[in-house]
């Protein structure tokens, strides 16, 4: 079974500072991953997308993949009260459509 | 970025009537469109993946002929709730996805909260 673990949080940290999310997927076969942040009462908006090890950098948004350790990160840099959300990872299998979801990190960028 | 509407947005009904939901992709053809609900401070929860031009697939534990799902064309997947219930009450959410080359992104619609009183 495809699964995708996320802290619940709530993450919280000063603004400025790095938040640093994680995810770990179970499905070794998994070749897309996806970060997207969900505000409350709203529908996800898809952020970051990585297919290969390593980093990918847009804006203040880095994802991190590790497919030896079968996770994925997301480094928000210099965070700002309006990154307060929840962050969802996703995956998607080779050969499949269908993504897998976590439940989502809450992330709390306080002032 | 790929842009997903949902109509309507919001929809307060009476137990036992049938709500549409519209799902269109206004600048992109979508051959599969997703249907999800989410409860309050619960996960995004798949209910069921439509493909243009035949039968969506239904999860496990989604009734189908209680949420009937038409994919009519490239753009466009209508989600009907029939005989809606107070059960049903949620955040009813659409995606599309678009292939470009080798990559797969999803993009969501605004959601339609869905409200049986």
């Amino acid at each position: 079974q495809k699964e995708v673990e996320q802290n619940s949080g709530p993450l919280s940290v000063p603004e400025g500072a790095i938040a640093s999310l994680n995810c770990t997927y179970s499905d070794r076969g998994s070749q897309s991953f996806f970060w997207y942040r969900q505000y409350s009462g709203k529908s996800p908006e898809l952020i970051m997308s990585i297919y290969s090890n390593g980093d990918k950098e847009d804006g203040r948004f880095t994802a991190q993949l590790n497919k030896a350790s079968q996770y994925v990160s997301l480094l928000i840099r210099d965070s700002q009260p309006s990154d307060s959300a929840t962050y969802l990872c996703a995956f998607r299998a080779g050969g499949s459509y269908i993504p897998t979801f976590g439940r989502g990190t809450s992330l709390i960028v306080h002032p | 970025g790929a842009v997903v509407s949902q109509h309507p947005s919001r929809v307060i009904c009476k137990s036992g009537t049938s709500v549409k939901i519209e799902c269109r992709s206004l600048d992109f053809q979508a051959t599969t469109m997703f249907w999800y609900r989410q409860f309050p401070k619960q996960s995004l929860m798949l209910m069921a993946t439509s493909n243009e031009g035949s039968k969506a697939t239904y999860e496990q534990g989604v009734e189908k002929d209680k949420f009937l799902i038409n994919h009519a064309s490239l753009t466009l997947s209508t989600l009907t709730v029939t005989s809606a219930h107070p059960e049903d009450s949620s955040f009813y959410i659409c995606s599309a996805k678009m292939t470009s080359g080798n990559y797969n992104e999803q993009f969501f619609g605004p959601g339609t909260r869905l409200t049986v009183l």
